[in-house]
């Protein structure tokens, strides 16, 4: 397998942009999480679903975020429009069913975005 | 909602030396405690992880103790390298739930 896949790997962009980061988790995996790394305030829990569903957004920044999951393997993180406080590491996550009790989520290698 | 606590932030050991770092939490249902390593631009990785009913767990190198009483657990690196600096997170996870709450994580720096 593959891993967590995340495109595109960096980003730049100016402030008012749309901005759309893309996570492929690994198959087989039914919760899928996204978080953000800055130095500041370290790594937080955006939002994470559980079969295509969001069970928990309480970590989505502003109304300017939102997140989906069409299918089982994709799920989308939009930024509309984008502020230079959100330049920042995005990271997403996923772990198979906990009904072996094992809860290791699987990091993809992060997509970095700028907003100048 | 939980709260993790990870101190110190930074560490600095000579090679060969042990290095300890603390973490405590807040939420007394927290069931599993993951410590992750993050080298420079990449992923965090899991090294080693602990569940409630276990006191301790080793792994080569790396020992991990749980102290539910007190809330708080550590990471232990013993025969330090130079590979293993990092940054380290350690997170827990609330009994039923899936959401890791992270320390502030440890950068670590093994010198030679």
């Amino acid at each position: 397998d593959a891993g967590v896949i995340q495109s595109p790997r960096h980003e730049v962009t100016e402030m008012g942009q749309e901005v759309t980061l893309r996570c492929k988790p690994i198959s087989g995996h039914d919760y899928l999480f996204w978080y953000r790394q800055t130095m500041m305030r370290g790594l937080e829990l955006l939002i994470y679903f559980n079969n295509n569903v969001p069970i928990d957004d309480s970590g989505m920044p502003e109304d300017r975020f939102s997140a989906k999951m069409p299918n089982a393997s994709f799920s989308t993180l939009k930024i509309q429009p984008s502020e230079p406080r959100d330049s920042a590491v995005y990271f997403c996550a996923s772990i198979p069913s906990l009904a072996g009790g094992h809860n290791e989520q699987f990091f993809g290698p992060g997509t970095r975005l700028t907003v100048l | 909602g939980e709260n993790v606590e990870q101190h110190p932030s930074t560490l600095s050991v000579q090679e060969g030396d042990s290095a300890v770092i603390k973490c405590t939490y807040s939420d007394s249902a927290s069931n599993y405690f993951p410590w992750y390593k993050q080298e420079l631009g990449k992923r965090p990785q899991l090294i080693i992880d602990i569940r409630s009913n276990v006191g301790e767990k080793k792994d080569q190198r790396i020992a991990v103790t749980l102290n539910k009483t007190a809330k708080h657990f550590s990471l232990h690196i013993t025969e330090t390298q130079p590979e293993d600096s990092a940054v380290y997170f350690c997170a827990a996870i609330t009994g039923g739930g899936n959401k890791l709450t992270f320390g502030t994580g440890t950068q670590l720096k093994v010198e030679l």
